[in-house]
């Protein structure tokens, strides 16, 4: 079935670097979706991807709907103590309503 | 964005016992409700679809007759996880959906301890 793989697994970072993640699929999705997951709480929606190439922002967030539609990218600018948590992406199974999620991504950010 | 909510936010039961989860649209019309399940440190598994007024669709390996799902209303999903174990202790998590935009909105969660 369709799998999406995200890397890093996790990382550590310095408060106010930036900070790149990726998600990749063997197969094309039309909507990518990228979530944050506090600890215990459901995801919160970041942002929100339609078509190949788009580029969207959501305050120090940018995402990218990548090119052959197999990826997308997540850019966080100037990390602060609260972009702690564990960033999904999510795309509807093919041909369906149904979204699977990415293996996730956990950032740990350090004062 | 549109507002999922969850209830309860946690539950610890007895093995043997029934609990109920419910999950509502707050501000929109959901026709199609999606649960999913998260284990400690994993990504989120989608259990099944509950669709209003039809029976729920499950991802395989899901057993319909433990875990019952009632799409009542366009507003209210349930989820009825039947005869617990201790295996059911698990993170469960409902969303909805916009149409319109494909985005996907999640409820606050539900812990679930089975003793």
């Amino acid at each position: 079935g369709q799998q999406l793989n995200q890397s890093p697994q996790s990382m550590f970072i310095q408060e106010g670097e930036d900070v790149s993640m990726n998600c990749t699929s063997s197969s094309i999705f039309n909507t990518w979706l990228w979530y944050k997951q506090d600890p215990g709480e459901g995801p919160v929606l970041l942002i929100a991807l339609y078509k190949a190439g788009e580029l969207t922002s959501n305050g120090r967030l940018t995402a990218q709907f990548g090119i052959t539609r197999k990826d997308s990218f997540l850019n966080i600018s100037a990390s602060i103590p609260s972009d702690v948590g564990i960033y999904f992406c999510a795309g509807p199974s093919s041909g369906t309503y149904k979204y699977i999620f990415g293996t996730g991504t956990r950032l740990k950010v350090l004062a | 964005g549109a507002v999922v909510s969850q209830h309860p936010s946690w539950v610890i039961c007895k093995s043997g016992t029934s609990v109920k989860i419910e999950c509502r649209s707050l501000d929109f019309q959901a026709t199609t409700m999606f649960w999913y399940r998260q284990f400690p440190k994993q990504s989120l598994m989608l259990m099944a679809t509950s669709n209003e007024g039809s029976k729920a669709t499950y991802e395989q390996g899901v057993e319909k007759d433990k875990f019952l799902i009632n799409h009542a209303s366009l507003t209210l999903s349930t989820l009825t996880v039947t005869s617990a174990h201790p295996e059911d202790s698990s993170f469960y998590i409902c969303s909805a959906g916009l149409l319109n935009t494909g985005e996907l909105f999640f409820g606050e969660g539900s812990r679930l301890t089975v003793l």
